[in-house]
């Protein structure tokens, strides 16, 4: 069964932590994508990858990090400088220039 | 910076109404053009997209869009609605010169269909 991962679905944080979403594929593809949703602004790009041990800063960067270790496993970093962390984070994957794969989510709430 | 631009933010249809959902890009050359469909608890997945060649483009579900390069947009159509099609739509651009695979979104429009 083929498809992308994320965990947790729902994930809480206290103000100045850290906190990391799991993003894992098994679909073969090269790219990898993180986004954040927003009511009313749609997907903004965070990070992406095109290939191991290789990342990009997307839009909305600063705040986050990433690692791609693995073709496999794209791992999200909320740091404590991303000032608005509460949101719908999405992570995808593609063969390059082809559509992307969007998975099921996780969303993140600062207490 | 690109930008791409849903006008309808919320629309509320009955069922068997047809639907158009604009979007407008601002980015001058050649785009590859794609709709997303967003259903309540649902992952993100492709309605249609567009690459090359006829500009009308149908998708799944009865779904169709038309690329009027004139006009920067990708309107998204139905002729009759289901309860079903209740969702969040949005439509992303990629621009066809970068190296990656980056697309831009539009903000999404919410569709609600009365049954």
């Amino acid at each position: 069964d083929g498809g992308i991962t994320q965990s947790p679905k729902y994930l809480f944080r206290k103000e100045g932590q850290n906190v990391t979403l799991s993003c894992e594929q098994n679909l073969n593809h090269d790219a990898m994508y993180w986004y954040r949703q927003d009511p009313g602004q749609g997907l903004r790009l965070i990070y992406y990858s095109q290939i191991v041990n290789d990342f990009q800063k997307g839009d909305i960067a600063e705040g986050y990090s990433v690692s791609r270790e693995k073709k496999e496993s794209f791992p999200l970093t909320v740091t404590s400088a991303q000032k608005n962390p509460t949101a719908f984070y999405l992570c995808a994957s593609s063969i390059v220039v082809h559509e992307q794969f969007f998975g099921p989510g996780t969303r993140l709430t600062v207490l | 910076a690109q930008s791409v631009s849903q006008h309808n933010h919320h629309v509320i249809l009955s069922e068997a109404a047809s639907l158009e959902l604009g979007c407008n890009y601002s980015y001058g050359g050649t785009v590859n053009l794609f709709w997303y469909v967003q259903y309540p608890g649902q992952h993100l997945q492709l309605l249609l997209k567009y690459f090359s060649g006829d500009p009308l483009v149908k998708g799944i579900k009865g779904f169709e869009a038309e690329f009027i390069k004139s006009k920067f947009s990708f309107n998204l159509r139905k002729p009759s609605v289901q309860w079903s099609d209740t969702a969040e739509y949005f439509c992303a651009v990629r621009k066809n010169n970068n190296a990656g695979n980056m697309l831009t979104f539009g903000g999404g429009t919410r569709l609600m269909v009365k049954p």
